[in-house]
C-alpha cells in the first residue's frame, strides 16, 4: 500500500522569503503522479503543482517548484517570494499511474503561515 | 471554464435527518469523485464514477451512505439517517481520463456538514 508522509505539521515564513515543505512517499510502483494541493481557510482544495514520475525535470509553476527525487521517494515543494495569500494547509498527494484513477493518497498536511 | 460546483456549501441538520449533497463536475470530465475530510482521518475517497458508472465504492463508510450519478453533469451523495460522526467537509472532484492534464483531479469548494 502507498503512504504519504509530511513530517512538518506546521511551518512559518516571513513574507518575500523562501520556504520548502517536505513530502516523502512509499510505493513499489514505477509510474505514478505526485501533487501538491493548497487548502486555504475557505477549505477549497486548489491544485498547486503536479509531477509525473517518468519525467526527470522538476515541475514549476510561477513561484512554486518541486524537488522530485525518485530514488529517495521525496517530493518537496519550494515556495519563493512567499506572499500572505500563501497561508494555507498544503497537502502532498500520490496517485498510481493506472488502474486507480481518483484514488489520491494524501499526506496529513503542513500548515504554512506567512508572516508580514 | 466553470469549476466543480457543489451545493450546499454549508448545512446544519439534526441527527436522523436525510442529507443530500449535490455536485456538477467540470464539463467533459469522465471521472467524478466524492471525498470526505475530517480532522481524525484526513482526506479519504468515498466513491468514484467513470462515465456515470460507480467504479469503486469501497470507501463508503456504511449503508447509510449512497451516491448516484444519473447523468454526466450531476451527482448526489446521500446520508440517511445522518449521525453526528458524519460531520465533515465533503468534496466532489472530477478529472479527465487522458490528455495533458489527465489524471489531475479538480476539487469543488466542498460542502461543510454539521450534524447535531
Amino acid at each position: 500500500a502507498q503512504t504519504v508522509t509530511q513530517s512538518q505539521p506546521e511551518m512559518s515564513v516571513q513574507e518575500a522569503e523562501t520556504v520548502t515543505l517536505s513530502c516523502t512517499y512509499d510505493t513499489s510502483e514505477n509510474n505514478y503522479y505526485l501533487f501538491w494541493y493548497k487548502q486555504p481557510p475557505s477549505r477549497q482544495m486548489i491544485l498547486v503543482i503536479r509531477q509525473e514520475a517518468y519525467k526527470q525535470q522538476n515541475a514549476t509553476e510561477n513561484r512554486f517548484s518541486v524537488n522530485f527525487q525518485k530514488a529517495a521517494k521525496s517530493f518537496s515543494l519550494k515556495i519563493s517570494d512567499s506572499q500572505l495569500g500563501d497561508t494555507a494547509m498544503y497537502f502532498c498527494a500520490f496517485m498510481k499511474h493506472a488502474g486507480s484513477q481518483g484514488n489520491l493518497i494524501f499526506g496529513k498536511g503542513t500548515k504554512l503561515s506567512v508572516k508580514p | 471554464d466553470a469549476g466543480v460546483i457543489q451545493s450546499p456549501r454549508h448545512e446544519v441538520t439534526e441527527m436522523g435527518q436525510e442529507v443530500t449533497l449535490r455536485c456538477k463536475p467540470i464539463s467533459g470530465h469522465d471521472y467524478l469523485f466524492w471525498y470526505r475530510q475530517t480532522m481524525m482521518r484526513g482526506l479519504e475517497l468515498l466513491i468514484y464514477f467513470n462515465n456515470n458508472v460507480p467504479i469503486d465504492d469501497s470507501g463508503m463508510p456504511e449503508d447509510r451512505f449512497s451516491a448516484k450519478m444519473p447523468n454526466a453533469s450531476f451527482s448526489t451523495l446521500k446520508i440517511q439517517p445522518s449521525e453526528p460522526r458524519d460531520s465533515a467537509v465533503y468534496f466532489c472532484a472530477s478529472s479527465r481520463a487522458t490528455g495533458g492534464s489527465g489524471n489531475t483531479i479538480y476539487f469543488g469548494e466542498g460542502s461543510w456538514l454539521t450534524v447535531v
